[in-house]
């Protein structure tokens, strides 16, 4: 059975550009959860999906991420303009229930903004 | 609002040697609790969880873990060391159901488990 794969692994692009995460969890799985870690920081919950829908966004850290899971299945995170500060690793995980059940986590990708 | 810290950012041991990191949580109410590991250029693979079994819980790799009510502890430990164990190890703590911590994994700092042969 394939893990959580995302795409791409490394991104490199300059401050006011777009760039698209993608996500595609493990098949089966209805929950979806996106963290980020700084460097230097901790692993930071950004926002959980249960299908399609947001569930919890309370981590998302402003209007310029958009996040979105259109049909259950995959899922794409956004950052339109990105600034310096959105430099880091995306990580993607997920779960077939909520709440004690293990997350399956994505290898991540590497976002750097110059 | 739960919090996890894990003391010591880096952890250095010789091979064959114990190997103790250790967690503490902040929660209201007992949490779920989890171990997860990082080895270079791959994902987040969880060692163990506690969710509210046995206190002693038994991960892969030989590692374990003992959750501690009573000094809000979850510290991993494995008797004797190897090369491969070298990584990155994360606490992490979700809450219970009716919680706003329900699913969502908040996270410790990391600690960088160094094994020197």
């Amino acid at each position: 059975e394939a893990g959580v794969t995302q795409f791409p692994s490394h991104s490199v692009i300059e401050k006011g550009q777009t760039v698209t995460l993608r996500c595609d969890p493990i098949s089966g799985h209805d929950n979806l959860y996106w963290y980020r870690r700084v460097m230097g920081k901790e692993i930071k919950f950004l926002l959980h999906f249960v299908k399609e829908s947001k569930q919890d966004e309370s981590g998302m850290p402003n209007n310029r991420f958009l996040a979105e899971r259109t049909g259950g299945t995959y899922s794409t995170l956004k950052v339109q303009p990105a600034e310096l500060e959105d430099s880091g690793v995306y990580f993607c995980a997920s779960s077939q229930v909520r709440g004690g059940e293990t997350q399956y986590f994505g290898p991540g990708t590497r976002l750097l903004v110059l | 609002a739960q919090s996890v810290t894990q003391l010591g950012s880096h952890v250095s041991v010789s091979e064959g040697a114990l190997v103790l990191l250790r967690c503490n949580y902040s929660s209201s109410v007992p949490p779920y609790l989890f171990w997860y590991v990082q080895y270079p250029n791959q994902g987040l693979q969880l060692l163990l969880k506690y969710t509210s079994a046995a206190t002693l819980v038994k991960g892969i790799n030989g590692f374990e873990a003992e959750f501690k009510k009573s000094e809000t502890s979850f510290h991993l430990t494995k008797p004797s060391a190897h090369m491969s164990d070298a990584a990155e190890y994360f606490c992490a703590v979700s809450g219970k159901a009716g919680g706003t911590s329900y699913g969502k994994l908040t996270f410790g700092q990391g600690t960088i488990l160094t094994v020197h042969p």
